[in-house]
């Protein structure tokens, strides 16, 4: 089976400072990586995607992420966060064996950015 | 600008009463996901199809829960009877198989907020 974890709850970060949100997968299989941020009251936007090729992918508003096979992580990074960057953010993963494609969430992680 | 569209955006209704929410996904999408957010559970995949075809609703309780796709431009998800405790946020999202890969991103509507009073 499938899962995805966010170890951490909330991750707080000031402005102007690198932030990194972790996530971890389990997947037999090539996995497909997503982030996605939720503003509140809104639906899932999809920031970026790791399907194959390069480990280190870019997304919009200048976050990228690291696909690490090894640690089977995905870890969410960016350069300098903003206050605008504070949001609810979830790792997802597609894939498995049984190739049904289903897509599966993480807890999410709180990003706080203080000024 | 292709998006999902789900309806109602809000929805308070009465224990005991049928409640359906609709999703339209995206044009030439093959695949839908219902999901359910909660403080408590996070986001938890209730159903989902591809080529209109149920794949896997195993997050869904069968008891009071029904999820069709009528038409590729329509999907449903009706609960019958509600309860308090189906109150949530319910999203829609589509997705397709991308060019040599296949899975690629979902899209995600804006949500119906059911509260079950």
């Amino acid at each position: 089976a499938q899962s995805v974890a966010q170890p951490e709850d909330q991750v707080n970060v000031a402005e102007g400072n690198p932030l990194t949100v972790k996530c971890t997968y389990s997947v037999s299989g090539n996995p497909y990586l997503f982030w996605y941020v939720q503003y509140p009251n809104r639906g899932l936007q999809f920031l970026l995607k790791y399907i194959t090729g390069d480990n280190l992918v870019k997304g919009s508003y200048g976050f990228e992420a690291e696909f690490n096979k090894s640690q089977t992580s995905f870890h969410l990074k960016k350069p300098s966060a903003l206050v605008s960057d504070s949001a609810l953010y979830f790792c997802a993963v597609r894939g498995g064996s049984s190739n049904t494609g289903k897509l599966i969430f993480g807890q999410g992680t709180t990003l706080q950015v203080k000024p | 600008d292709a998006r999902v569209t789900q309806t109602p955006r809000h929805k308070v209704t009465e224990m005991g009463q049928e409640v359906t929410m609709r999703c339209q996904p995206i044009l030439g999408h093959n695949t839908v996901f219902w999901y359910r957010q909660t403080m408590m559970q996070g986001l938890e995949l209730l159903a989902y199809f591809r080529n209109r075809a149920p794949l896997d609703d195993s997050g869904m309780p069968k008891d009071r829960f029904s999820a069709e796709m009528p038409d590729a431009t329509l999907a449903t998800l009706k609960i019958q009877p509600s309860e308090p405790r189906d109150s949530a946020v319910y999203f829609c999202a589509s997705g397709s198989r991308g060019q040599g890969a296949w899975y690629t991103e979902a899209f995600f509507g804006q949500g119906t907020r059911l509260t079950v009073v």
